[in-house]
């Protein structure tokens, strides 16, 4: 299936440092989107990065998309304790507008 | 940006009774909404795409006389459980889009379905 492969599955790291989380995909995709989920809520657009296009920020976020390995990354720098979510990569179904998500890496930031 | 909500937030019901759960779109015209399912600790699955005024496109495994969508205006589709069970209980999230937004998909808060 298209679904993402995202690790690790969960992170736990201190407050100000920076979280990694990486994505793998399996077909051809047009973009990329990240979001952001916080316990038992809805989500949170953060990023959507094209296929032609090779990193993106916003604010602590970057992502990159390398598209010959079919993966990207998001990083979160200088995490801060309100970062603690669950993050899921999505991409749409070729020639589709129906997203399909990543399973997910629960982040956990100590204070 | 653009709004959408879903009401209940949170429902709790007895196991052979009908929920009846509604994505509205609060300013601007979804031409279609997709409705997702969630279960604890694990990715969104998406159950079903509907456009405003034709049948919704269900996925496969997905029972469409179970799962009744509605999506009768371009501001509002409703998910009505059937005839729940236990097993029905979960996180529900519809999102929306538009041609205007080139189609990127906007969220609801999602609704938790618990069935006793």
């Amino acid at each position: 299936s298209q679904q993402g492969e995202e690790d690790p599955q969960a992170l736990s790291i201190q407050e100000g440092e920076n979280a990694t989380m990486n994505c793998s995909y399996k077909t051809s995709i047009n973009n990329l989107q990240w979001y952001r989920q916080n316990s038992g809520r809805g989500l949170v657009h953060l990023i959507l990065i094209r296929s032609n296009e090779r990193e993106k920020h916003s604010g602590r976020l970057r992502v990159t998309l390398d598209t010959s390995k079919k993966s990207s990354s998001l990083l979160i720098t200088a995490s801060r304790a309100a970062d603690t979510a669950s993050y899921f990569c999505a991409m749409p179904i070729q020639g589709a507008q129906k997203l399909v998500f990543g399973q997910g890496t629960r982040l956990t930031i100590n204070p | 940006g653009a709004v959408v909500s879903q009401h209940p937030s949170r429902v709790i019901c007895k196991s052979g009774t009908s929920v009846k759960i509604e994505c509205r779109s609060l300013d601007f015209q979804a031409t279609t909404m997709f409705w997702y399912r969630q279960f604890p600790k694990q990715s969104l699955m998406l159950m079903a795409t509907s456009n405003e005024g034709s049948k919704a496109t269900y996925e496969q495994g997905v029972e469409k006389d179970k799962f009744l969508i509605n999506h009768a205006s371009l501001t509002l589709s409703t998910l009505t459980v059937t005839s729940a069970h236990p097993e029905d209980s979960s996180f529900y999230i519809c999102s929306a889009s538009s041609i205007q937004g080139l189609y990127e998909q906007y969220f609801g808060p999602g609704t938790r379905l618990t069935v006793t």
